[in-house]
């Protein structure tokens, strides 16, 4: 069965440094997204992607984010000066149309020290 | 905001009996989707169920969703040790397609 897949499954990297978090959805699939789970909290929007654009995002997802799918398989997400708050397990997802069902990857856990 | 609140916040019961998870929310939607998390893992989808649907069944799993009281339940009969793990629902607006997640409900099965 198809799975969305995320490297790397930890990353470990100190404030101030830019991290990559990539993805690869689900092939058909036509909509990406990145959610991300502060330990212990609840899974939060980060932002949602569509015909090579954003198309919904949220508070959290600042002018230190970036998302870009490079290529026809990968979606990354980028952090460029991590911050200490930024620690979280992050979750891609895809989906094959708007309102259907979202797939999760297993998540990358990032830790910025 | 339109997520999800799950209720009860723990739930632990005895192998083979009935699990029942409650999910309410806050404005009109276009899904609600059941999600399991075992610790520290990705998010597993369950079931969707639209907002014209009123129940959903998957295996050993029944949906229901009541759009007039905003709210949704996730029964699991028949419960097993493997059934242990959080709980969420996510609900996503009318007017877009972000999902919002509840702080789940961490449901302990003994055996």
């Amino acid at each position: 069965e198809p799975e969305v897949t995320q490297t790397p499954s930890h990353q470990v990297t100190q404030m101030g440094q830019e991290v990559i978090l990539r993805c690869v959805p689900i092939s058909n699939h036509l909509y990406f997204y990145w959610y991300r789970q502060i330990l212990g909290q609840k899974v939060e929007f980060l932002v949602s992607f569509y015909n090579n654009e954003i198309s919904e995002k949220s508070e959290i997802f600042d002018d230190q984010f970036s998302v870009e799918r490079p290529d026809g398989s990968n979606f990354t997400l980028k952090i460029r000066s991590t911050k200490l708050e930024d620690s979280a397990m992050y979750f891609c997802a895809s989906s094959a149309w708007r309102l259907d069902t979202q797939y999760f990857g297993p998540g990358t856990r990032l830790t910025v020290l | 905001s339109q997520q999800g609140e799950e209720d009860p916040q723990a739930l632990s019961i005895q192998e083979g009996e009935n699990a029942t998870m409650n999910c309410s929310y806050k404005t009109s939607i276009n899904n609600l989707q059941w999600y399991r998390q075992n610790s520290g893992r990705g998010l597993v989808h369950l079931i969707l169920i639209r907002s014209n649907e009123r129940e959903k069944h998957s295996g050993r799993l029944r949906v229901t969703l009541d759009t007039s009281k905003k709210s949704s339940s996730l029964l699991i009969t028949a419960s097993r040790a493997a059934d242990t793990a959080s709980y969420f629902c996510a609900t996503d607006a009318s007017n877009n397609n972000d999902m919002r997640f509840g702080a789940g409900t961490r449901l302990t099965v003994k055996p």
